[in-house]
């Protein structure tokens, strides 16, 4: 079975400085996406970045940006210059099989202090 | 565009009954998934829809169904309910089945008592 782990329960960063989540996943699949997405307290999952496997360029979103380590099977997500509505849970999902179904890592839950 | 919306909000319903919890997905979008987050279970993979056939299912017993309409809205059904089915019932869609990125509504909190 497909798993996602992400290591770290909970992490805290100030505004402003820089903080990297970690995630880690094992797939059988030969062709993947892997996403983080954000969940802020209203609940709503919103999508922050998504990386292509077949792509050994890294994927950037403005002060969002990830290290895809394919041989590793890593996918860290880096966030520069946090803000205080970047507070929020976070998640690294994979794709799976036909119709591209998302396993969820457990999720890290990121505090940005003013 | 409007996002992906769902309904009820917040739906508490007592052991044994029924819950229906609906979605309809982004316009153009034919593939509508179902997730459910549990506290300590994390996001699992419940159901997916397209073109109004259930494609997959994760591991979830059979009183957990639903349908797909044609206009691709879709409606989860949850029968005899049981109190660990408590839980955040995320809808998500994507514009095929053969796209990779969905995107999710802000979910229905089903309390059961």
């Amino acid at each position: 079975a497909q798993t996602v782990t992400q290591s770290q329960p909970e992490m805290s960063v100030q505004e402003a400085e820089t903080v990297t989540l970690s995630c880690t996943y094992d797939t059988s699949e030969s062709n993947y996406y892997l996403f983080w997405y954000k969940q802020p307290p209203s609940r709503q999952m919103i999508l922050v970045i998504r990386q292509e496997a077949y792509k050994q360029q890294n994927a950037t979103e403005n002060r969002f940006s990830v290290n895809f380590q394919k041989a590793a099977k890593s996918f860290s997500l880096k966030i520069s210059d946090s803000q205080l509505g970047d507070t929020a849970m976070y998640f690294c999902a994979c794709t799976e099989g036909a119709g591209n179904m998302l396993t969820f890592g457990g999720g890290t839950r990121l505090m940005v202090k003013p | 565009e409007a996002g992906v919306t769902q309904s009820p909000t917040h739906l508490i319903k007592t052991r044994g009954q029924q819950a229906t919890l609906r979605c309809s997905p982004i316009s153009g979008h034919t593939s509508v998934y179902w997730y459910q987050q549990a506290l300590g279970l994390g996001l699992q993979f419940l159901l997916w829809y397209d073109e109004g056939e259930e494609r997959n299912r994760g591991n979830f017993p059979p009183r957990f169904s639903g349908r797909q309409f044609p206009n691709y809205s879709s409606e989860l059904n949850v029968n005899a309910l049981e109190l660990e089915d408590s839980a955040l019932y995320l809808c998500a869609s994507s514009p095929g089945s053969l796209t990779d990125t969905q995107y999710f509504g802000p979910g229905t909190r089903l309390t059961v008592l």
